[in-house]
């Protein structure tokens, strides 16, 4: 079945140090895009992506950092200079249609 | 700037009607989505209005009024496993060539009571 595959689901981390998300999709789909979600709040886009090798910044893209080598694949890296990264990390790809399918998430902690 | 407004939270009994509003203002508009998300879970599609109107599928239709900028959710029937938070999504497409990117608001807890 396709989909969106994020890894790891829980990370921890300690201050100062950078991290990586991983967001692989087998959906085919050209635009992918990364959330940030903290408790009872909507979500933030961070970084996406219309194609391969192109993305542009979010609303919230300081501290983070994307690449887009791969159609599957779009990474996102948080920074140590990202001040208050604990949060809730959703990945999604859209369809034609407009319709957004996103993966299980990220839940990333700073110790 | 860019906002959506909708409420923070609505309560009603089970086999009841709710309808959760959307006001939105975006420097583009193209659609306006509805997701929904149960507690640690990831938003699930529900529906996508581009157009003025009503679209209805199953238990759960969404409205539309672009020259008002609002569109609602309406989820009939409402079951125990309704109980989750709904985001509308807002896609403003700024170039021709351009997906569009999804501005979301800040979500609608739905509690659904015995």
């Amino acid at each position: 079945d396709g989909g969106i595959t994020q890894s790891p689901k829980y990370l921890f981390r300690k201050e100062g140090q950078n991290v990586t998300l991983s967001c692989e999709q087998n959906l085919n789909h050209d635009a992918m895009y990364w959330y940030r979600q903290d408790p009872g709040q909507g979500l933030r886009l961070i970084y996406y992506s219309q194609i391969v090798n192109d993305f542009q910044k979010g609303d919230i893209a300081e501290g983070y950092s994307v690449s887009r080598e791969k159609k599957e694949s779009f990474p996102l890296t948080v920074t140590s200079a990202q001040k208050n990264p604990t949060a809730f990390y959703l990945c999604a790809s859209m369809r034609a249609s407009g319709e957004l399918f996103f993966g299980e998430g990220s839940r990333l902690t700073v110790l | 700037g860019q906002s959506l407004e909708q409420p923070s939270e609505v309560t009603a009994v089970e086999g009841a009607i709710v309808q959760i509003n959307c006001t939105y203002q975006t420097s583009g508009f193209y659609g306006l989505s509805w997701y929904q998300q149960h507690d640690g879970g990831a938003p699930t599609f529900l529906s996508y209005n581009a157009l003025d109107g009503l679209e209805e599928t199953g238990r759960f239709s969404s409205f539309l009024s672009r020259s008002d900028s609002y569109g609602y959710l309406l989820l009939q029937e409402l079951q125990m496993k309704d109980s989750a938070s709904y985001f509308c999504a807002v896609r403003d497409e700024w170039e021709t060539d351009s997906w569009g990117k999804f501005q979301f608001g800040a979500g609608t807890q739905v509690v659904v009571t015995p």
